[in-house]
């Protein structure tokens, strides 16, 4: 069973609406991460979030933390064209290993 | 801004040769790993490697995988006998060394392998 799975697998909004992208996970985690990864290219680090840390915010960007529910949330707010990429959760397990989710397809209209 | 750097870009290479892809990892950073991702799919890991040794490795990183960090600069993945199924992006990462995994990874931009 995967450690991370992102939800939905694909999002298609307009431009300037918020998309929100959910992950969830089975074990204990030292954090969380969320990535992003256009096209033929290498991944991203958006923003870390901490176990005891139930949110944070960077630009656009607002992501939740649920430890009890084993859930995170990434909201990308007034969402551009250059949003338009995938966008990868990763669980930190202990202190070296980084394990990624299958990734939300994340397209933005003009 | 410091970058990881992968090379080359693209591997076409036959079945049951030999592949080393080479990265160059930001220089101050102790953690390093390969991770794959098979077209459109999750990116996997395979290993991560610090102070001179393996740290973990799954269970995709078997007999035929190695890695080395020959100079202190580069850190290489080597697939021994490729196989049709090795055909993926290759991704290189490294991380600074703060304490408890609090740090994000540095991605390369990948090396494409294609084994034919």
């Amino acid at each position: 069973s995967q450690q991370g799975e992102e939800d939905p697998q694909a999002l298609s909004i307009q431009e300037g609406e918020n998309a929100t992208m959910n992950c969830s996970y089975k074990t204990s985690i030292n954090n969380l991460q969320w990535y992003r990864q256009n096209s033929g290219r290498g991944l991203v680090h958006l923003i870390l979030i901490r176990s005891n840390e139930r949110e944070k915010h960077s630009g656009r960007l607002r992501v939740t933390l649920d430890t009890s529910k084993k859930s995170s949330s990434l909201l990308i707010t007034a969402s551009r064209a250059a949003d338009t990429a995938s966008y990868f959760c990763a669980t930190a397990i202990g202190a070296q290993k980084l394990v990624f989710g299958q990734g939300t397809r994340l397209t933005i209209n003009p | 801004e410091p970058e990881v750097t992968q090379t080359p870009s693209h591997q076409v290479t036959q079945m049951g040769q030999e592949v080393i892809l080479r990265c160059v990892p930001i220089s101050n950073h102790l953690y390093f790993y390969w991770y794959r991702q098979i077209l459109g799919q999750k990116v996997e890991f395979l290993v991560s490697f610090y102070n001179n040794e393996i740290s973990e490795k799954s269970e995709i990183f078997d007999d035929q995988f190695s890695v080395e960090r020959p100079d202190g600069s580069n850190f290489t993945l080597k697939i021994r006998s490729t196989k049709l199924e090795d055909s993926a992006m290759y991704f290189c990462a490294s991380r600074a060394p703060y304490t408890g995994g609090n740090s994000p990874l540095h991605f390369g931009n990948g090396t494409r392998l294609t084994v034919t």
